[in-house]
């Protein structure tokens, strides 16, 4: 089942802050977390696993809470270069499929 | 290697030709994997591949579509009898095929399919 992604869309200042959320109906094993630019493919930007750490890519973090099901992407001190669609992908214990989310559309203006 | 390449890039066709295309993964990389995007929508699986084994298919991918990977490297997807409702982005993505859920997919640029 599809996870659902909120908000679903987002503007941003250079140098604001925003979070993503991603949650799912299903229990979650892994949340894998895309950027797509327009036209162009999924850049992967981290893996989170069930009972791991928190994660970093440059100043985009995200963590996964267990209890809510649920993974929320934070983008720090945001640069115009985040602007793009993020994507999280769920998978399940031995799935190795991921089922998106619709995506949520940020937008970082100078 | 640069990367998951697919070719083409973009094909327009008319409704009820059959389609071609091809995914070239990562040469390390034993799974692949092909997925759907159409706009305003994330990625929606369709099948995936280890070496050469097709493991899933989706429950929802009409018989009118088929896969393969016959020396477990590159892959094609055929699309029969094509309908307006395939037009899609069409990506393939592979990943290096650890065991567990730590397994980093990495796409390529996508065919774009248009159907007349």
């Amino acid at each position: 089942q599809q996870p659902v992604q909120s908000p679903q869309a987002v503007i941003l200042r250079e140098g604001e802050d925003a979070v993503i959320n991603c949650s799912s109906s299903k229990a979650l094993y892994s949340v894998h977390w895309y950027r797509q630019k327009h036209g162009e493919a999924p850049v992967f930007l981290m893996i989170l696993l069930k009972g791991g750490e928190q994660m970093r890519h440059e100043k985009i973090s995200a963590s996964f809470n267990e209890k809510k099901q649920q993974s929320s992407l934070y983008l720090t001190a945001s640069q115009l270069s985040y602007s793009g669609t993020y994507f999280c992908g769920t998978g399940g214990l031995n799935d190795y499929k991921l089922s998106f989310g619709a995506g949520t559309t940020v937008t970082v203006r100078a | 290697d640069t990367g998951v390449s697919q070719d083409p890039r973009h094909k327009i066709t008319k409704r009820g030709q059959n389609v071609t295309f091809r995914c070239d993964p990562i040469s390390e990389h034993n799974r692949l994997y092909w997925y759907r995007q159409t706009l305003g929508q994330g990625p929606e699986f369709l099948t995936y591949f280890q070496n050469e084994a097709q493991l899933e298919k989706s429950r929802l991918l009409s018989n009118r579509f088929s896969a393969e990977r016959p020396k477990g490297s590159f892959s094609t997807l055929e699309i029969q009898r094509t309908e307006q409702g395939d037009s899609a982005m069409y990506l393939c993505a592979s990943s290096l095929g650890l065991v567990g859920p730590y397994n980093e997919q990495f796409f390529g640029p996508g065919t774009r399919l248009t159907v007349l």
